[in-house]
């Protein structure tokens, strides 16, 4: 699957969009995108996963830029709530048994 | 919503004893997962579980674990001696094999926080 890189840490303060971003240059044409956030030490939430196209669900918008090299993540109203470390996950056509679960980002919601 | 649950939210165990983890996957769902997350570190795949067998594992997964599917409803996860580096936070998941390969969302339960004396 390919590797994807995401910044260790970000600040969004209460009320505005937060918006993630994740490098995934080694993509291939069959892999998706996949965000999972992880609140503590809760188990992984699923937000929205995407192959081409932007998604738009309840929780958040997906953009994948149109080489698919890149994608961010939006949560368009950020609470306090949020904070958690969401994880940009690469997944493969022929390894889809597993998620690989990178560092991801911290996101901090500040009041 | 469905979810998954997971019994025990904690357990505490001494070194040597064996552990079994409980899981109840999504209703309908076919594939189970388990991933463990030790203090700190990132989530780690264990292992897939698809009709009744593995379907993949990781080099974790080495003899002392073992899944099983006892009935219609639970899927655990057992750790026949466990030592002390097995403590971590172990997540069940399950998908519901429709969609079918990279499109298949893996939903996670809370976690047993297994601690290993």
């Amino acid at each position: 699957d390919a590797k994807t890189t995401q910044p260790p840490s970000m600040d969004c303060a209460e009320g505005r969009a937060a918006n993630l971003p994740c490098n995934h240059s080694t993509i291939s044409g069959n892999e998706y995108v996949y965000w999972y956030r992880q609140i503590h030490s809760q188990g992984p939430q699923y937000i929205i996963h995407g192959l081409k196209n932007n998604e738009t669900n309840e929780m958040a918008s997906l953009i994948i830029t149109e080489d698919r090299k890149s994608s961010t993540l939006i949560l368009p109203h950020a609470t306090l709530r949020d904070t958690a470390v969401y994880y940009c996950i690469v997944r493969g056509l022929y390894n889809f048994n597993k998620f690989y679960f990178g560092s991801g980002t911290k996101l901090n919601v500040k009041p | 919503e469905p979810e998954v649950t997971q019994t025990p939210s904690h357990q505490v165990t001494q070194m040597g004893q064996e552990v079994i983890l409980r899981c109840v996957p999504i209703s309908n769902h076919l594939y189970f997962y388990w991933y463990r997350q030790i203090l700190g570190q990132k989530v780690e795949f264990l292992v897939s579980f698809y009709n009744n067998e593995i379907s993949e594992k990781s080099e974790i997964f080495d003899d002392q674990f073992s899944v099983e599917r006892p009935d219609g409803s639970n899927f655990t996860l057992k750790i026949r001696s466990t030592k002390l580096e097995d403590s971590a936070m172990y997540f069940c998941a399950s998908s519901a094999g429709l969609a079918g390969g990279s499109q298949e969302t893996q939903y996670f339960g809370p976690g047993t926080r297994l601690l290993v004396l």
